[in-house]
C-alpha cells in the first residue's frame, strides 16, 4: 500500500493568514505516461462527510474558493489557503488513487488562532 | 445534482453481520463514468477506503481490512450496498458511501459523499 504521510498535525493559524499543509506518499503518484498526479485533497468539518477540494494535485473542484490551490508533483505535495477564513477551520486530508488501496493521509487540523 | 444516503441499522452485536444501504437520487448508478464506493471512519480517527462497485456489479476491495467485506449494485433500485460479518468493536464507524470518478481507466477520486451513518458494534 502506498503510505501518505501530512505535516504538520495540526496548527493555528490567524484569520486572514496564510496556510500550508504537506503531504509525501511513499512512492510516485505520478502517472507519467499520462501525465497526471493522482492525488485529492479533502476538507472535513464536524459531523460532516469529507468534501473534494482539489484533485489531479492542482485542479479545484467545482464551488471551491479560488483561495485553496494544490501544488507539487510525484511524492510531495501541498495543500495552500492563501488567506484563511472563519469557515475553514477543518480537518484536511490528502488521498492518493495511483493504487488500489486508496489510502489517506493521517489528517491535519486546522484551528483559528 | 446526484445526492447519497446511507441507511441502515445503528447499532450491531458482535459477531452478527452489518448491512448498509445507499440510495442514490439524481443520477444513475447504471453511469459509466462513476464506481460507487464504501469508506469508514471510527470515532475520532481517519478516513478509510474498503471497496467499490461499477454498474456491471465489478468490485474493488481494500484487501487490508480482510474478506469480510461485500458490496452489491441493484441497478433496478439505484442502491448499493455493504455488508460486513462477523462484526466487532473495532467496526464501530462512520459509514459513508460515495461516487467515484473514473478516468477511463480505473476509479480515481470521490466527488461526492452521503452524509454518513454510524454504526456502533456492541452487546
Amino acid at each position: 500500500d502506498i503510505v501518505m504521510t501530512q505535516s504538520p498535525d495540526s496548527l493555528a493559524v490567524s484569520l486572514g493568514e496564510r496556510v500550508t499543509i504537506n503531504c509525501r506518499s511513499s512512492q510516485s503518484v505520478l502517472f507519467t505516461s499520462r501525465n497526471k498526479d493522482y492525488l485529492a485533497w479533502y476538507q472535513q468539518k464536524p459531523g460532516q462527510p469529507p468534501k473534494l477540494l482539489i484533485y489531479w494535485a492542482s485542479t479545484r473542484a467545482s464551488g471551491v474558493p479560488d483561495r485553496f490551490s494544490g501544488f507539487g508533483s510525484g511524492t510531495d505535495f501541498t495543500l495552500t489557503i492563501s488567506s484563511l477564513q472563519a469557515e475553514d477551520v477543518a480537518v484536511y486530508y490528502c488521498q492518493q488513487y495511483y493504487s488500489s488501496p486508496i489510502t489517506f493521509g493521517q489528517g491535519t487540523r486546522l484551528e483559528m488562532k | 445534482q446526484v445526492q447519497l444516503q446511507e441507511s441502515g441499522p445503528g447499532l450491531v452485536k458482535p459477531s452478527e453481520t452489518l448491512s448498509l444501504s445507499c440510495t442514490v437520487s439524481g443520477g444513475s448508478v447504471s453511469n459509466t463514468r462513476y464506481f460507487w464506493g464504501w469508506f469508514r471512519q471510527p470515532p475520532g480517527k481517519g478516513l478509510e477506503w474498503i471497496g467499490n462497485v461499477y454498474f456491471n456489479g465489478n468490485t474493488n476491495y481494500n484487501p487490508s481490512l480482510g474478506s469480510r467485506f461485500t458490496i452489491s449494485i441493484d441497478t433496478s433500485q439505484s442502491l448499493f450496498s455493504l455488508t460486513l460479518m462477523s462484526v466487532t468493536a473495532a467496526d464501530t464507524a462512520v459509514y459513508f458511501c460515495a461516487r467515484h470518478e473514473t478516468d477511463g481507466y480505473s476509479f480515481t477520486y470521490a466527488d461526492t459523499w452521503g452524509q454518513g451513518t454510524l454504526v456502533i458494534v456492541s452487546s
